[in-house]
């Protein structure tokens, strides 16, 4: 059964730095790509940043460009979502996602001054 | 980038009504398209990939269907646990640089 374990959302100010992980289990995480979505509070769905099977290959959406970094660590199947210089419109419950098939359970993230 | 657009932004409907939600899109993309039911704290469900292939565990009152530019979702007699939103995603890319639609919420009357 495949299982994604979105973790790592909190509060915190503007500016500020978290990281968000998601463990991946029940399929064999390298060969897949992966994804993170968010969705703001009454908003609709967002893709935020895409990376390869390998980790080679990465996109962003503009609204995080420079910002946001993904990563993965397949020796641990990890999916990593690292986010700098956070700013209010950044608060979304946060996905992770396989290939677009299927999602973690989300991680709440509020940046509030 | 490309661009999405559905029809209608919002809808009410009767259980056993006959619903269908349109997707467009700026450019395009084959059958690189999927549909998704999105309720409140839940994740994403994907009902619908490659444009009309229904997604394993998702009941066949559910069909998609077009290519290129626009596609539609249908739900051929609505049930009480439908009300939902959709959103259409174009996934032409790798890796993953994808776009949702803006959704459509499907409500009761």
């Amino acid at each position: 059964e495949v299982q994604l374990l979105d973790s790592g959302g909190g509060s915190v100010q503007p500016g500020e730095s978290l990281r968000l992980s998601c463990a991946a289990s029940g399929f064999t995480f390298r060969n897949y790509a992966m994804t993170w979505v968010r969705q703001a509070p009454g908003k609709g769905l967002e893709w935020v940043s895409g990376i390869g099977a390998s980790g080679g290959t990465t996109n962003y959406a503009d609204s995080v460009k420079g910002r946001f970094t993904i990563s993965r660590d397949n020796s641990k199947n990890m999916l990593y979502l690292q986010m700098n210089s956070l700013r209010v419109e950044d608060t979304a419950v946060y996905y992770c996602g396989k290939d677009g098939d299927y999602w973690g359970q989300g991680t709440l993230v509020t940046v509030s001054s | 980038d490309i661009q999405m657009t559905q029809s209608p932004s919002s809808l009410s409907a009767s259980v056993g009504d006959r619903v269908t939600i349109t997707c467009r899109t700026s450019q395009d993309i084959r059958n690189d398209l999927g549909w998704y039911q999105k309720k409140p704290g839940k994740a994403p469900k994907r009902l619908i990939y490659a444009a009309i292939h229904l997604q394993s565990g998702v009941p066949s009152r559910f069909s998609g269907s077009g290519s290129g530019t626009e596609f539609r979702l249908t739900i051929s007699s609505l049930q009480p646990e439908d009300f939902a939103t959709y959103y259409c995603l174009q996934h032409d890319s790798y890796p993953p640089a994808w776009t949702f639609g803006p959704g459509t919420k499907v409500e009761i009357k």
